[in-house]
């Protein structure tokens, strides 16, 4: 059963500053990993997909990396804004019983400071 | 056709009433998937169609949910007999069967309480 972790639960950071928010997963035959963003009550955005044969992928000032045999992802924000502040969510897809199953981190719920 | 369109956004129920929500995807995509959001939580999937085959439930799936997707088009999802704890954010995705690495789209999802 694939698991995924998500640490800091929580984080608080000034405006300006460059973060890391990372993501583990236990099983590593993944057919992709994206990274989504959730605002209070709303639902999910996409921000970035990376596929299993990528080591990363980038849109402006997002990057996210991928090393599939150690089971750690993780989303780099340069430059955070006070728009930033949302819960960002991993989750990992793999193939079960023909299907892509995608299996949700808790999610890290990040504050920007102005 | 923009993304996948979630109705009613919001849902305020009294116990043990039935509810029903319905979820549009992108128009190619044919698989859909129904996900359910407690607070604090990541998504939890709920079950999977490709076209207008449910394909797999989970286990969080319980005798007085159903859903079905006519047409392999739009999909319902119902909930009979409503209990406090199905109090949650009800999330539908779409995806493209052959093209795994798009990734999921999601709606905007269905806030159910139940009083």
């Amino acid at each position: 059963k694939q698991e995924v972790t998500q640490i800091p639960a929580a984080l608080s950071v000034p405006e300006g500053e460059n973060l890391v928010l990372n993501c583990s997963f236990t099983d590593s035959a993944i057919y992709n990993l994206q990274w989504f963003r959730q605002d209070p009550g709303k639902g999910l955005t996409s921000l970035l997909l990376i596929q299993s044969s990528q080591r990363e992928q980038t849109s402006g000032r997002l990057n996210a990396s991928l090393d599939k045999s150690s089971g750690r992802s993780t989303l780099y924000i340069a430059a955070s804004q006070p728009g930033d502040s949302a819960t960002y969510l991993c989750a990992v897809s793999r193939n079960s019983g023909g299907y892509q199953k995608v299996t949700f981190g808790t999610g890290t719920k990040l504050q920007v400071i102005p | 056709d923009t993304g996948v369109s979630q109705d009613p956004r919001h849902k305020i129920t009294k116990r043990g009433q039935n509810v029903t929500f319905r979820c549009d995807p992108i128009s190619e995509h044919n698989r859909l998937y129904w996900y359910r959001q407690t607070l604090g939580q990541g998504p939890e999937f709920l079950t999977y169609f490709q076209n207008e085959a449910q394909l797999e439930k989970s286990r969080l799936l319980s005798d007085r949910f159903s859903a079905e997707r006519p047409k392999g088009s739009f999909s319902t999802l119902e909930i009979q007999r409503t209990e406090q704890g199905d109090s949650a954010m009800y999330l539908c995705a779409s995806s493209l069967a052959t093209a795994t690495n798009y990734g999921y789209t999601f709606g905007s999802g269905t806030r159910l309480t139940v009083v």
